[in-house]
């Protein structure tokens, strides 16, 4: 079954430092998409980054990037330089080939202080 | 490009009654993806419409259904509501190639109040 597993219910970061959010999946179709969303308290999910399972490098966009380690089946999030709008729920996605369903984890609260 | 819109974005109904949600794609997007978030449950899968036609579905009851326009916006409805279905309600839209990268862009939500 398509699992994504976010252990981190909440994390702190100051201002201006990087910070990982975590995340792990479990599938057994060997080509999948990895989504990371983020959500203001205002409700919209906001996308961040993708990355596809054959995908040779990690993906960058901006300030984030995604840590992938296909082998440890990890997806990690990387915001360099928070900033204080980065405050907010932060989700990790996956779509399989097979489902095509979208599946999300439980999400993690970053709050960032100056 | 004028983003997901949804309407409303509040709603208050109670026990028994039905509700209508609706969700306007970005132009352009032919498919729209409905989802249940609760604290509880997190974000869930409801269904996907493209072209008219249901094309997947998460395990919902079936007193949720949709359906989607020929220019494809594309409502939702509960029936005989119950106050589990208090919940914020996301609509997301893509271009529907089902590639594995489709990106899905979300609406701001309707938050539902059951009572």
């Amino acid at each position: 079954a398509q699992k994504i597993t976010q252990t981190q219910p909440g994390m702190f970061v100051q201002e201006k430092e990087a910070v990982t959010l975590d995340c792990t999946y479990d599938t057994s179709d060997p080509s999948y998409g990895l989504f990371w969303y983020k959500q203001p308290s205002s409700g919209e999910m906001i996308f961040l980054i993708y990355q596809g399972s054959y995908d040779q490098q990690n993906a960058t966009e901006g300030r984030y990037s995604l840590n992938f380690q296909k082998a440890r089946k990890s997806a990690n999030l990387v915001i360099s330089a928070s900033q204080l709008g980065d405050s907010a729920m932060y989700f990790c996605a996956m779509r399989e080939v097979k489902t095509d369903k979208l599946i999300f984890g439980t999400g993690t609260r970053l709050q960032v202080f100056p | 490009k004028a983003g997901v819109t949804q309407t409303p974005r509040y709603l208050i109904k109670t026990r028994g009654q039905q509700v209508t949600l609706s969700c306007s794609p970005i132009s352009g997007h032919r498919s729209v993806s409905w989802y249940q978030q609760t604290p509880g449950q997190g974000l869930q899968f409801l269904f996907e419409y493209f072209s008219e036609t249901q094309r997947n579905k998460g395990n919902f009851p079936g007193r949720f259904s949709g359906r989607q326009f020929s220019n494809s916006r594309s409502e939702m409805n509960v029936s005989t509501l119950e106050l589990g279905d208090s919940a914020l309600y996301l609509c997301a839209s893509s271009t529907g190639d089902s590639q594995i990268q489709e990106t899905q862009y979300f609406g701001p939500g309707t938050r539902l109040l059951v009572l």
